[in-house]
């Protein structure tokens, strides 16, 4: 399944299957990336990032892919868990600057 | 384990009581921050400091005073709160002295305003 980011902020998959978080971010001059999972009443944990001199970051079961051409950020989780239930939110870092977040994208797995 | 962690987790107040939202971090970061998150409007900073001593207002301060009287503390203070600062708040605090880099977040305060 497949997201669209801020314009369709949930997304539904069956469990097993490969999930894609997209997220638009607004800086051209954002050289940091992080992509944060928040699970239901709790708060924000770091899942993984990517700077801009890289275009693709793996992690366990997930990967992160950068396109500073259109300003595209997307998460992919491999055999997405019941676990994986969660909003998903990027956050950019302009050079220099702090972090600013995205609104979120609430990923749902079904069993 | 190192941690961020903010109290009370749950408040339900008055309009008007003055109330404090306490958070502490045993990384001995230098960058501390306040959040709020509203339903469709993600996190929103409220007050940031780089260091001790150093406190800047973030996108929605208004309402809102901090401090950052030691290293390890930055209490959110709401002097007189109104039913619009129904949120749900998270601190967080980073290593780096600018907040660029990884965030640390606490678990939350869920604050209702009646």
């Amino acid at each position: 399944g497949e997201s669209v980011g801020l314009h369709l902020p949930t997304l539904s998959v069956q469990e097993g299957d490969n999930s894609i978080i997209n997220c638009a971010y607004s800086n051209s001059a954002s050289d940091y990336f992080i992509w944060y999972k928040q699970e239901s009443g709790k708060g924000p944990q770091f899942i993984i990032d990517i700077r801009s001199n890289m275009d693709k970051r793996q992690g366990q079961r997930v990967t992160v892919l950068l396109n500073k051409t259109v300003k595209h950020l997307s998460l992919q989780i491999a055999a997405t868990q019941p676990g994986d239930s969660a909003v998903y939110f990027c956050a950019e870092r302009p050079s220099g600057s702090r972090l600013t977040f995205g609104e979120g994208t609430q990923l749902t797995v079904n069993p | 384990e190192a941690q961020v962690t903010q109290n009370p987790r749950y408040l339900i107040t008055v309009t008007g009581k003055k109330l404090t939202v306490t958070c502490s971090q045993n990384m001995n970061h230098e960058y501390m921050s306040w959040y709020r998150q509203d339903p469709g409007l993600g996190l929103r900073q409220i007050y940031y400091s780089m260091n001790v001593e150093v406190t800047d207002k973030g996108d929605v301060p208004e309402g809102y005073k901090v401090s950052r009287k030691e290293k390890r503390n930055f209490p959110l203070i709401l002097e007189s709160p109104s039913p619009n600062q129904t949120s749900l708040y998270f601190c967080a605090s980073s290593p780096d002295g600018t907040g660029g880099d990884e965030q640390y977040f606490g678990p939350g305060t869920r604050l209702t305003v009646t």
